[in-house]
């Protein structure tokens, strides 16, 4: 089945102490894409991957860090997670770059910095 | 400041009522999409618009690309219960001489439709 997974899919951490949340998709797609949802505000983009070994900054980059060493995979890192960090994070990919093709989002996960 | 401007951010009908969603930009989009979202999943592509002036159809769902590429519309005719759901409009610029860059796509704040039996 074609998709796009993310783990964990709910995190309850403390400020400060590293994480990174993985995310995967099975479909050959060059581009990927990180995004935060939270109330009021829609989605929006943290980092991108136009393919690998390529990333950029999308419209919220600051706290957070990817890498794409494989087409399949992006995880994001938080290298030292803060409280306004919370929030509900989804992975996509697509074909093409973003607005080119239809975006597959992962099921999203929920984190929570205390 | 959000660059997509989606209104309105609630809207509560009864079952068979027609309703718009609008977007609205000052920045040029090279395209614009339309995500449908349910409680506790990813938003699902409705639709891609890319020309200016161009009406896209999907059953009682009718989109529209502003002839500028700046706003975009959604219509739903005889709204049911299944509409229910966030939708939100996603728009992507194309490279030009500031350095926007073609992977950057941004969304509106959403609008969440709820219709009532």
């Amino acid at each position: 089945e074609a998709q796009v997974t993310q783990n964990p899919r709910y995190l309850i951490t403390v400020t400060g102490k590293k994480l990174t949340v993985t995310c995967s998709q099975n479909m050959n797609h060059e581009y990927m894409s990180w995004y935060r949802q939270d109330p009021g505000l829609g989605l929006r983009q943290i980092y991108y991957s136009m393919n690998v070994e390529v990333t950029d900054k999308g419209d919220v980059p600051e706290g957070y860090k990817v890498s794409r060493k494989e087409k399949r995979n992006f995880p994001l890192i938080l290298e030292s997670p803060s409280p306004n960090q919370t929030s509900l994070y989804f992975c996509a990919s697509s074909l093409l770059g973003g607005g080119a093709a239809e975006q597959f989002f992962g099921p999203g996960t929920r984190l929570t910095v205390l | 400041t959000q660059l997509l401007e989606q209104s309105p951010q609630f809207l509560s009908i009864q079952e068979g009522e027609n309703l718009t969603v609008y977007c609205n930009s000052s920045s040029v989009f090279s395209s614009l999409q339309w995500y449908r979202q349910e409680p506790g999943e990813g938003p699902v592509l409705l639709v891609t618009v890319v020309t200016g002036g161009e009406v896209k159809k999907l059953k009682r769902l009718t989109f529209q690309f502003g002839d500028a590429r700046k706003d975009s519309s959604l219509h739903i005719t005889a709204a049911q219960p299944g509409d229910t759901g966030l939708y939100l409009c996603a728009g992507a610029r194309g490279r030009n001489a500031g350095g926007t860059s073609y992977g950057k796509l941004t969304f509106g704040q959403g609008t969440i439709l709820t219709v009532h039996p």
